[in-house]
């Protein structure tokens, strides 16, 4: 298994630009997630789902989309980037509810607004 | 509505040397309570979970944590430090009533002198 993937690991964008983070895991989770990590803050959740077709919001979901049509991927979308969103973002993924409360996290993609 | 607090940003000790994290939690309902490692330029990898089982809880590497209702605790501790163990650690807490809003306290780091 290779876990939870993200691509990319790095990216650049001007203000204004719109991306789309990918996360996929291959371990059939039901459940995955987006953070967002900012020195001092911790993890903030952005946006979960705890299945396909089924999304929710975080703590800080501003200025972000997703959507979860398979139960593989789970993408980001930033519509219209700001500096605000420099930032080093996290997916994870966990197993069904009534099984294992654990996060599996994937290596992160570090994004830098201009 | 939950949340997490870690006390210190930074904990210095020495290699060889007791280790010892603190996390309070505030939850209105009995919390599932994480402590989570990030390596530099890694993913959050779990330390060990709370989940209303035993009270003290032994993970990977050599740590363990209590869980103190009565003190809304859950430290993080290890008996001997070791140069490996320099890192960040996270807590983290969820509960049943809102699955999978995980909320995370701002972080630790941790550095090992010889």
């Amino acid at each position: 298994n290779a876990g939870v993937t993200q691509t990319p690991k790095f990216q650049v964008l001007k203000t204004g630009q719109s991306m789309t983070l990918q996360c996929a895991q291959d371990m059939n989770h039901e459940y995955m997630s987006w953070y967002r990590q900012d020195p001092g803050m911790g993890l903030r959740l952005i946006h979960y789902s705890v299945g396909a077709g089924i999304t929710d919001q975080g703590e800080v979901p501003n200025g972000y989309n997703v959507s979860r049509s398979t139960t593989e991927d789970f993408p980001l979308r930033l519509l219209s980037a700001a500096p605000s969103q420099t930032s080093v973002y996290f997916c994870a993924s966990s197993p069904n509810r009534l099984a294992d409360e654990t996060q599996y996290f994937g290596p992160g993609t570090r994004l830098l607004v201009l | 509505a939950q949340s997490v607090t870690q006390l210190g940003s930074h904990v210095s000790v020495s290699e060889g040397a007791l280790v010892l994290l603190r996390c309070n939690y505030s939850s209105s309902v009995p919390p599932y309570l994480f402590w989570y490692v990030q390596y530099p330029n890694q993913g959050l990898q779990l330390l060990l979970k709370y989940t209303s089982a035993a009270t003290l809880v032994k993970g990977i590497n050599g740590f363990e944590a209590e869980f103190k209702k009565s003190e809304t605790s859950f430290h993080l501790t290890k008996p001997s430090a070791h140069m490996s163990d320099a890192a960040e650690y996270f807590c983290a807490v969820m509960t049943t009533d809102s699955w999978g809003k995980f909320q995370f306290g701002a972080g630790t780091q941790v550095v090992v002198t010889p």
